[in-house]
């Protein structure tokens, strides 16, 4: 079956030590693009790629760090920067020309 | 540019009763709605899209919106309430060739 999928849906970290979500997806998809998700805030654009090798800072870049080596990947580095990094990050995809986004099932990072 | 607004952070509904969640857009070309379910703890799942055909679009589990140019609305709505309908909801909007734009979410609690 066709889809995105993330890991871990768990992960937990202590304070200052970086962390990579993964992220893949065999929809054949161009677009790829991270969201963090906090309650009550809705979904923020963290890092988003329409291409491979390329790759745009989204509304809420800083303390995070991404990589599109391969057309089916895009993992996020959460690094030690991020002042606050406990949240539900979700990864997506899209074909290009402004379709529909289908999203993986998430990844809650906590950080202690 | 392009945003989404929903109004109402919390729609509470009793079971059986209609379901009317609102969403107006603001998009300087012809748009393509959509709307999205996020359940907890799991990613969001496409509900509906509407993309320029018919104005009414039918979704899964029984809902339904409308688009309203004049109005610049895409409500969506649900004649009976269903316990399993308790979710979060998001509108979102694009264009061709652009990303989607999310709203805030509109948190849907059905009372027995």
């Amino acid at each position: 079956d066709g889809g995105i999928t993330q890991s871990p849906k768990y992960l937990f970290r202590k304070e200052g030590q970086n962390v990579t979500l993964s992220c893949e997806q065999n929809l054949n998809h161009d677009a790829m693009y991270w969201y963090r998700q906090d309650p009550g805030q809705g979904l923020r654009l963290i890092y988003y790629s329409q291409i491979v090798n390329d790759f745009q800072k989204g509304d809420i870049a800083e303390g995070y760090s991404v990589s599109r080596e391969k057309k089916e990947s895009f993992p996020l580095t959460v690094t030690s920067a991020q002042k606050n990094p406990t949240a539900f990050y979700l990864c997506a995809s899209s074909p290009q020309g402004g379709t529909e986004a289908f999203f993986g099932q998430g990844t809650r990072l906590t950080v202690v | 540019a392009q945003s989404v607004t929903q109004l109402g952070s919390h729609v509470s509904v009793s079971e059986g009763a209609l379901v009317l969640l609102r969403c107006n857009y603001s998009s300087s070309v012809p748009p393509y709605l959509f709307w999205y379910v996020q359940y907890p703890n799991q990613g969001l799942q496409l509900l509906l899209k509407y993309t320029s055909a018919a104005t009414l679009v039918k979704g899964i589990n029984g809902f339904e919106a409308e688009f309203k140019k004049s109005e610049t609305s895409f409500h969506l709505t649900k004649p009976s309430a269903h316990m399993s309908d308790a979710a979060e909801y998001f509108c979102a909007v694009t264009h061709a060739g652009n990303m989607l734009t999310f709203g805030g979410g509109t948190r849907l609690m059905v009372k027995p």
